[in-house]
């Protein structure tokens, strides 16, 4: 059973396109992140939801918007894709009682290309 | 401004040698750092951490040390084997609040045969 799961693995999209990328934990985690990992390899947190309660906003174009329906599932939402928003965009989530560790679970990340 | 610096972006050993891979960081409220390790296709995955009240930390063949004056920490992998083959990522992060994970930039480490 993945732990982290996100759907889906590639996606190829045209600018100006609203795309979706959906992520499932089964860990019993109450934390859920999306990070970026850009073309420089740098992985960068764009959201943080706390039992389906935003914790952390990075500096984020507002074209993002995360979605969390219930503490399992964090999805991103992006509208009107610019070529700079390709990127792989990892899903990670932590078990937030106790001190704080930085242990992340990540998934496996989607690709998304924008042309 | 890259808090978290990663400046040796590749790596290439000898399997059964030492591995050393080093990172920085700039922020000095930092006080938990964590090493991941990716291979393609795949997330990052935990490896080790060390906190900031201890200068060393060992689990196997993996052993951390932070210096913490220096604003220094490293990862040596001992002995190295083909499979240590992958992306190591250095992340810092303050404890108490939310877990705000900081990254580097990674370095690839080959463990040549």
């Amino acid at each position: 059973d993945t732990a982290v799961s996100q759907t889906p693995k590639y996606l190829v999209t045209q600018m100006g396109n609203d795309k979706s990328i959906k992520c499932e934990q089964n860990l019993g985690h109450d934390t859920m992140y999306w990070y970026k990992q850009d073309s420089k390899k740098f992985l960068k947190i764009m959201f943080s939801y706390n039992n389906k309660e935003l914790i952390i906003n990075e500096t984020v174009p507002n074209r993002f918007s995360p979605k969390s329906p219930d503490k399992a599932h964090l999805n991103l939402h992006i509208n009107s894709l610019e070529l700079g928003d390709s990127a792989v965009y990892f899903c990670a989530s932590s078990h937030q009682t106790g001190p704080n560790t930085g242990e992340l679970f990540f998934g496996e990340g989607s690709r998304l290309t924008v042309l | 401004d890259q808090q978290v610096k990663q400046n040796s972006p590749s790596l290439s050993v000898q399997e059964g040698r030492i591995s050393i891979l080093n990172c920085d960081y700039t922020n000095s409220m930092f006080d938990y750092f964590l090493w991941y390790k990716k291979y393609p296709a795949e997330g990052p995955t935990f490896l080790i951490s060390i906190s900031s009240i201890k200068d060393k930390n060992e689990d196997g063949r993996f052993t951390v040390f932070l210096n913490k004056s220096a604003k220094h920490l490293s990862l040596h992998i001992v002995p190295s084997q083909p499979g240590d083959s992958a992306v190591y990522f250095c992340a810092a992060s303050l404890s108490g609040g939310y877990q705000k994970v900081t990254f580097g930039t990674g370095t690839k480490l080959q463990v040549i045969p």
